[in-house]
């Protein structure tokens, strides 16, 4: 079962920063916060991830708060393209820990 | 463009038919993963392989099977096929076993008739 729980729908303004919270409550010390995407049918695509520190790619920015229960996955400047499917997934690293998906979070970015 | 490649891109076959579907993983990517995507059940993990090893096992059935073969491409063969077993499947890759990034493929979308 996933062990994360996000918002079924969000919507977010063209141009402005989407933020999609993921709560994960019961994560443990040793398993990374993943957020991958998956625009209509396609593919999953990886966004970021992270342990305990807040990262920043070119795709997005993750903040995770102190206590690790929660993160947001940032946007900063969301087009119409960012319209997707967004998952938080919480995994241990190592072979036999395997990606669960669950429902996600479907974000519409509107002109 | 992942660098995952998957064949066919769609299949239509009818109940009780065999079907196999192909991932080539992401050039020196060892490990290949297959999933699963139905409108009710979301995203299903079902296998993974690493290095021609099977490494980890999901939500697969008995009548599927899978194998990763020495020039680590891999395929996911699927027995008597039910209407059920329609959905879109996936391959990713990724270079290690462990807490890395995958990559997916564009999937295959199989109806079963």
């Amino acid at each position: 079962d996933a062990k994360t729980t996000q918002p079924p729908s969000m919507d977010c303004a063209e141009g402005r920063a989407a933020n999609l919270p993921c709560n994960h409550s019961t994560i443990s010390g040793n398993e990374y916060v993943y957020w991958y995407r998956q625009i209509h049918s396609q593919g999953p695509q990886y966004i970021i991830h992270g342990l305990k520190n807040n990262e920043t790619n070119e795709m997005a920015s993750l903040i995770i708060t102190e206590d690790r229960k929660s993160s947001t996955l940032i946007l900063p400047h969301a087009t119409l393209r960012d319209t997707a499917v967004y998952y938080c997934i919480v995994r241990v690293g190592g072979y036999g820990q395997n990606f669960v998906f669950g429902p996600g979070t479907r974000l519409s970015v509107l002109p | 463009d992942s660098g995952v490649t998957q064949t066919p891109k769609h299949l239509i076959t009818a109940t009780g038919q065999r079907v196999t579907l192909r991932c080539s993983p992401r050039s020196g990517d060892l490990s290949v993963y297959w999933y699963q995507q139905s409108l009710d059940q979301g995203l299903q993990f079902l296998i993974q392989y690493y290095n021609g090893e099977e490494r980890a096992k999901g939500n697969i059935l008995e009548r599927f099977s899978a194998q990763q073969f020495p020039d680590l491409h891999s395929e996911l063969n699927l027995s008597s096929l039910e209407l059920g077993d329609s959905a879109l499947y996936f391959c990713a890759s990724s270079y290690g076993q462990g807490n890395e990034k995958l990559f997916f493929g564009s999937g295959t979308q199989l109806s079963v008739l």
